[in-house]
């Protein structure tokens, strides 16, 4: 398996942009998938094959891919956004997920 | 789509659990089927798959040889025995599928503590 890298926290003003990262070397091969989880409820799908957005997931989320980095952009933040974020990946026969450490979005 | 997790609760170390994942809403059958854990105050972590016929089967390395994952297709229930556990197994046990890309379902967990 291989690991993937966030920073462990982002804090952003309400109406500014936040970018997360999300980094890893199987990431120019495999797609990625990113969660949102808020204090003790499961998870919540909010972008995936790297930048494409489920539906009921708001415009302002958007997502994009760079060689070993994929990143996670959420412009006009709200205070609702407020939550940890999640890129999780697989490897090419989907026989296991790898989760990223998690990433603390902080709304000033 | 519905995932409902049962079993956990508070057990010794080195003791053993059985953990259900009780499917509805969707063709169970059809679905590989993920077991991830959180640890209080902690991130994701993957913990196993199995295929959607059961057949494969895969492990976290750190969970190889302790744990097992199962399914009984005709109750549309996932199972995880957990045993020889150790307190650092403490966590939320969800179960989750991703029937296709653009979506993923995850129950509401089931919180596991090891203690004595």
């Amino acid at each position: 398996s291989y690991e993937l890298t966030q920073p462990p926290s982002v804090s952003v003003s309400p109406g500014q942009t936040a970018r997360i990262t999300c980094s890893g070397d199987a990431l120019p091969k495999e797609y990625a998938y990113w969660f949102q989880q808020k204090s003790g409820r499961a998870p919540v799908l909010v972008m995936y094959k790297d930048t494409e957005r489920p539906s009921g997931i708001p415009e302002r989320f958007s997502g994009s891919s760079s060689g070993t980095t994929v990143t996670l952009t959420i412009s006009g933040v709200q205070a609702e956004d407020e939550a940890d974020y999640y890129c999780q990946s697989a490897d090419s026969s989907a026989s296991y997920w790898v989760f990223g450490g998690g990433t603390k979005l902080t709304v000033l | 789509v519905h995932l409902v997790e049962s079993g956990g609760g508070v057990v010794q170390p080195g003791r053993s659990l059985r953990l259900s994942c009780a499917a509805s809403g969707f063709t169970f059958s059809d679905c590989g089927m993920h077991w991830v854990r959180q640890a209080p105050g902690k991130g994701l972590e993957w913990v196993a798959i199995i295929s959607y016929d059961g057949s494969n089967r895969n492990y976290a390395d750190s969970m190889k040889g302790r744990f097992a994952i199962s399914r009984d297709n005709s109750k549309n229930t996932l199972y995880l025995q957990l045993n020889s556990l150790r307190a650092e197994d403490t966590a939320v046990y969800y179960c989750a599928t991703r029937p296709q890309h653009n979506t993923t379902h995850w129950g509401q967990g089931t919180l596991v503590t090891v203690s004595s």
